[in-house]
């Protein structure tokens, strides 16, 4: 296993459309996680799975996010209507139990 | 989760030790320490994680005060390539991990 993968590695989008990354965790994590990071800082929580179930969402996660993870395996995160304010890294990581493997990460440019 | 509290830059010289230091004086009981490092433009990368005991993997020591408040981080022989930003979270493990904010770090440049 070559680790997590996160699809596409770059995106620019102009204000107001939607998109949608992808995320394959390390077969057998059943944990997943979305963070989303700003230069400079670290990165922000969003959300976590427990396989296909999505246990917490951060208040940061506004009601244009959503995000799935159907039969446990990958997940998608989905940006309805961009803002500027969302460009950003979007990272995805998984986990066995303590430790989290990340992904690169998907860069998204809102113009 | 508590917080954490690290300087916000260090240096140290190729082939020395380097220690990094973080507060966390409001830890409980049930809180995990752990240690990521981030290289520019990439993911996280997991280090090391304790309770109380210290802990040593192949990448790093884990150094936990006898009061948990605080705990340092030690690469024995920095390299360049361990030129990251190092973060240091408290969280209660398995049900909650991954859940805490990293907050801001320590930059760490290795020169030669």
């Amino acid at each position: 296993d070559t680790g997590v993968s996160q699809d596409p590695r770059h995106k620019i989008t102009k204000r107001g459309q939607n998109v949608t990354f992808r995320c394959d965790p390390i077969s057998e994590h059943n944990r997943l996680y979305w963070y989303r990071q700003t230069l400079g800082q670290g990165p922000e929580f969003l959300t976590y799975f427990q396989n296909e179930a999505q246990l917490e969402k951060s208040r940061l996660l506004s009601d244009r996010f959503s995000a799935e993870r159907p039969k446990g395996s990958f997940s998608t995160l989905e940006i309805q209507r961009t803002e500027q304010g969302d460009s950003a890294m979007y990272l995805c990581a998984s986990s066995p139990g303590q430790e989290q493997y990340f992904g690169p990460g998907t860069r998204l440019t809102v113009t | 989760d508590a917080k954490t509290t690290q300087p916000p830059s260090m240096d140290c010289a190729e082939g020395r030790a380097a220690n990094l230091p973080c507060n966390h004086s409001t830890i409980s009981g049930n809180e995990y320490v752990y240690w990521y490092r981030q290289i520019h433009s990439q993911g996280p990368q997991y280090i090391i994680h304790g309770l109380k005991n210290n802990e040593t993997n192949e990448m790093a020591s884990l150094i936990i005060t006898e009061d948990r408040k605080s705990s340092t981080l030690i690469l024995p022989h920095a390299t360049l390539r361990d030129t990251a930003v190092y973060y240091c979270i408290v969280s209660t493990g398995f049900t909650n991990a991954g859940k805490s904010t990293f907050g801001d770090g320590t930059t760490l440049t290795v020169k030669p």
